[in-house]
């Protein structure tokens, strides 16, 4: 079982709408969890985290975090071009070092 | 300007050859790390360092090699032994106390001739 998945194919979603993105791990003992958004050629940039069950927002963007699921979702609500990118799940991972394990992605389209 | 800065942004290389790759950050973190991201991919942890003087493999470390000897700095080289360097090489930093969150550079596109 990888780490960290993300198997949701490339997302397209109208203006307006509302993006839906899920991840799954693996690590029961991982406390920290992360989203980055990656436009095309560029470095991944941290948009949300969360440490909590429950519902964390921030302008646009809710993250929803289940440890007994071991889910973690991204919602993004009226969905604009400019949201158009990559978006990685990461969670850091149980037993001291300190790393990160990354999904592989999840790339949204947001057509005008 | 506090970040983490990255050299060159796109790199050729012939086949045999070691290249290294440059990350300097200067916003006084202990911890940085070094990822590959190939297409459609996401980030592979090469190596990382949570403090001077030592580092540690990651997932996919061999054919690289790093050095850690000051708190900014934290150099990747490819060597030749790395048989598929082609990618895009992130370095990111973070601070081991504290805020809980891992920054990126602008990345390093690394293309093998």
């Amino acid at each position: 079982q990888k780490e960290v998945e993300q198997n949701s194919g490339p997302l397209s979603v109208p203006e307006g709408a509302i993006a839906s993105l899920n991840c799954t791990y693996s690590d029961r003992g991982s406390q920290s969890f992360f989203w980055y958004r990656q436009y095309s050629g560029k470095s991944p940039e941290l948009i949300m985290s969360i440490y909590s069950n429950g519902d964390k927002e921030d302008g646009r963007f809710t993250a929803q975090l289940n440890k007994a699921s071991q889910y973690v979702s991204l919602l993004i609500r009226d969905s604009q071009p400019s949201d158009s990118a990559t978006y990685l799940c990461a969670v850091r991972l149980s037993g001291g070092n300190n790393r990160l394990a990354f999904g592989k992605g999840n790339q949204v389209v947001v057509i005008p | 300007d506090g970040g983490i800065t990255q050299s060159p942004k796109y790199l050729f290389r012939k086949e045999g050859q070691n290249v290294t790759l440059s990350c300097e950050q200067n916003l006084n973190h202990d911890a940085m790390y070094w990822y590959r991201q190939d297409p459609g991919q996401g980030l592979r942890l090469i190596y990382y360092s949570q403090i001077v003087n030592d580092f540690q493999k990651g997932d996919i470390a061999e054919g690289y090699s790093v050095s850690r000897e000051k708190k900014e700095s934290f150099p990747l080289t490819v060597t030749s032994a790395q048989k598929n360097p082609t990618a895009f090489y992130l370095c990111a930093s973070r601070e081991l106390s504290g805020e809980d969150t891992q920054y990126f550079g602008p990345g390093t596109r690394l293309t093998v001739l």
